[in-house]
């Protein structure tokens, strides 16, 4: 079945380049998430979209992280000027739910973002 | 703020009952969440309870929720070896954004 895919799963880049992380959720699924993990700290939200408009930024950690969603279907995490903290995992995850129901988030496999 | 706590390695023989506890500290949260993460695949929901309920069984498995202590467990009756992984205990409160908080996943080893 169609579940939800990322691209790359691994990217390997040098410090100060700009990298592109694609995910492409189960069809339909109105929320998208995206999320960090880092050796020893767990998951740590990002950024969430509602059809192509994010209702919450708050956890992108800096202005070098930006996020797009065209078409309420494919999103795109793009990090700037790359710095070797970036490091980590980025998981993304999609939803059916709106409002306050419950929603399971489906995750994709991840990308593997290391930064020399 | 939003926190979420819980035990980082549990280790138990295989056949033996495992419990995995988690805290939060918001106590808005509707759902609490068992996310199981398998060594190079991806999250997946284990199970879930709903903030109103006292215990949840699904099989092999018993939510307990004690919402005075914010407390939460996860009991995996009969463990098995392929029960190894990250267990993640993730909370969200009734905001539209949905956002889950998480726990910092508590490493599962069975002993054969």
């Amino acid at each position: 079945g169609a579940g939800v895919s990322q691209s790359p799963s691994n990217k390997v880049t040098e410090k100060g380049k700009d990298v592109e992380l694609r995910c492409d959720p189960i069809s339909g699924h109105t929320a998208l998430y995206w999320y960090r993990q880092s050796l020893g700290q767990g998951l740590e939200f990002l950024i969430y979209f509602q059809g192509n408009s994010a209702p919450d930024k708050s956890g992108l950690p800096s202005d070098r992280f930006s996020a797009e969603r065209t078409g309420g279907s494919v999103s795109t995490l793009t990090i700037q000027r790359t710095q070797q903290e970036d490091s980590a995992v980025y998981l993304c995850a999609s939803s059916l739910a709106r409002g306050t129901g419950f929603g399971e988030q489906f995750f994709g496999p991840g990308t593997r973002l290391t930064v020399l | 703020g939003e926190d979420v706590e819980q035990s980082l390695f549990l280790s138990v023989r295989e056949g033996d009952s495992s419990v995995i506890n988690c805290t939060y500290t918001d106590s808005s949260s509707t759902y609490l969440y068992w996310y199981k993460q398998e060594p190079g695949a991806g999250l997946q929901l284990l199970t879930y309870i709903f903030s109103n309920m006292d215990m949840k069984q699904d099989q092999r498995l018993t939510v307990l929720l004690n919402k005075k202590d914010k407390h939460l467990s996860l009991r995996i009756a009969d463990t098995q070896t392929g029960d190894s992984a990250i267990y993640f205990c993730a909370g969200h409160n009734a905001g539209n954004n949905r956002k889950l908080i998480w726990g910092l996943g508590t490493s599962l080893a069975v002993n054969p």
